[in-house]
């Protein structure tokens, strides 16, 4: 069964750099068939896709939050890791690590997450 | 794009038949529209993708349709397990969207 478990600090001050890391365990992270996602939810709101990387390093980011949010991928410990600078309370949310699909298993292009973690609470206060 | 997602409660028995409606506010493609449910302190799980097809293992009692860019997810008998918060989500212009949720609570 593929896992992802997300690890990091639960709580940063304003101002500080949130970094989380997302162990992928049971799948391969250097597959082409798949990108890896952070995704996060507000408390009491819905979710918010934050961005994703490829294996080779290709990413893109939800451009709310373009300038602030750094990706990376280890493929050598099959882990992925976000960063996000400046945080402020609007930043306190559930962190979410998923594996996006690029195919189904007939072959046919899909954009959707398949597996995810369960996530891990960071709060920002001082 | 905006997933707006319908009603934002159901009051519902074991047993019963229920439909959650999204609505997108503009053109999208099917082929890229998916469901989730979220029981709480678990991680997300695929139900739907491209607005009909059951994900692996996901019962026969969950379905999916579309007219257009409205969007529904049924599920024919609830069971206990059945009872989470749903969300559409559709990738569209290098961006994945979800919608606000809809939480299937016990009555």
């Amino acid at each position: 069964q593929v896992q992802l478990q997300e690890s990091g600090p639960g709580l940063v001050k304003p101002s500080q750099t949130l970094s989380l890391t997302c162990i992928v365990s049971n799948a391969s992270i250097t597959s082409g068939h798949y990108f890896w996602h952070w995704i996060r939810q507000h408390p009491g709101k819905g979710l918010e896709w934050i961005g994703y990387i490829y294996y080779n390093g290709n990413l893109y980011y939800n451009p709310s939050l373009s300038g602030r949010v750094t990706l990376s991928i280890d493929t050598s410990k099959s882990h992925f890791s976000l960063t996000l600078s400046s945080v402020t309370a609007a930043d306190t949310a559930i962190y979410y690590c998923a594996r996006g699909r690029y195919y189904d298993d007939s072959g046919y292009i899909v954009r959707d997450f398949d597996y995810w973690g369960r996530g891990t609470m960071v709060t920002v206060s001082s | 794009i905006v997933l707006t997602q319908s009603p934002g409660t159901l009051s519902l028995s074991p047993g019963e038949r229920t439909t959650l409606f999204c609505r997108a506010s503009g053109p999208v493609d099917s082929t890229f529209l998916a469901w989730y449910q979220h029981r709480p302190g678990q991680a997300p799980r695929l139900l739907i993708y491209g607005a009909s097809s059951r994900a692996t293992g996901i019962p026969d009692r969950f379905s999916g349709s579309e007219s257009g860019t409205d969007f529904s997810l049924t599920i024919s008998r609830l069971e206990p397990e059945d009872f989470a918060v749903y969300y559409c989500q559709v990738y569209h212009s290098a961006i994945w969207t979800f919608g606000q949720g809809t939480k299937v609570e016990i009555k």
